[in-house]
């Protein structure tokens, strides 16, 4: 069955790096777009940044836009989000999604279970 | 500030009929699919409508979806208990070139 675990949160300094990883299973990784998706404790979601399904193309929240890069690698069936000079505002549960069709549409069908990251000194 | 606004709560008791409204602008709910997403606390979001009013296998017919120029709506009629839970709406922005999210509804079910 289609699978998305993301790993790599944790607990980082205010102006350090940090990469988070969502490995997938169940589907052909390279046919999808995919998504991460972030939500500070007790609060909403709010999108990230997508890529497509060949890499070509990558798009940003304005809020990590020149901080934040994701990536994929189709030979590891892995997604990647890239974090630097990580701010307190950061912090949140980090999910990754997989879109269901080629375009730019939020159309997720298959979320992870998420991955903490804390941005505190 | 969210870009897409929801009213941050709503309320029903068991059987009524509650909606959720989600109003946005001409570059993002205008021009572009709706989609609504439901959070049960300590879960990832699931899929509850795609393109502005269709229903995912396995979502009941109680939960339906509706678009009107910049806004949408999501309506549950018959509630339930297990209804409680955030819902978001969502939908591509072309002038932020990105996602954008409502600020999420919490709804009790009384």
């Amino acid at each position: 069955q289609v699978q998305l675990v993301e790993s790599g949160g944790g607990v980082v300094q205010p102006g350090r790096s940090l990469r988070v990883s969502c490995a997938v299973s169940g589907f052909t990784f390279s046919s999808y777009g995919l998504h991460w998706v972030r939500q500070a404790p007790d609060k909403g979601l709010e999108w990230v940044a997508f890529i497509w399904f060949d890499g070509s193309h990558t798009y940003y929240a304005d809020s990590v836009k020149g901080r934040f890069t994701i990536s994929r690698d189709n030979s590891k069936n892995t997604l990647y989000l890239q974090m630097n000079s990580l701010r307190v505002e950061d912090t949140a549960l980090y999910y990754c999604a997989r879109v269901v069709v080629t375009t730019t549409e939020p159309y997720f069908d298959y979320w992870g279970q998420g991955t903490l990251v804390t941005v505190s000194s | 500030q969210s870009v897409l606004t929801q009213p941050p709560s709503a309320s029903g008791t068991p059987g009524q009929r509650v909606t959720i409204s989600c109003s946005g602008s001409s570059s993002n709910i205008g021009s572009n699919y709706v989609y609504w997403y439901q959070q049960l606390p300590g879960t990832a979001p699931k899929l509850l409508i795609y393109r502005n009013n269709q229903r995912p296998s396995g979502v009941p017919d109680r939960f339906s979806g509706s678009k009107s120029g910049t806004s949408a709506s999501l309506a549950i009629s018959g509630l339930r208990s297990e209804d409680e839970a955030d819902y978001y709406c969502t939908a591509w922005d072309d002038s932020l070139s990105g996602v954008v999210f409502g600020g999420g509804t919490r709804l009790t079910v009384l």
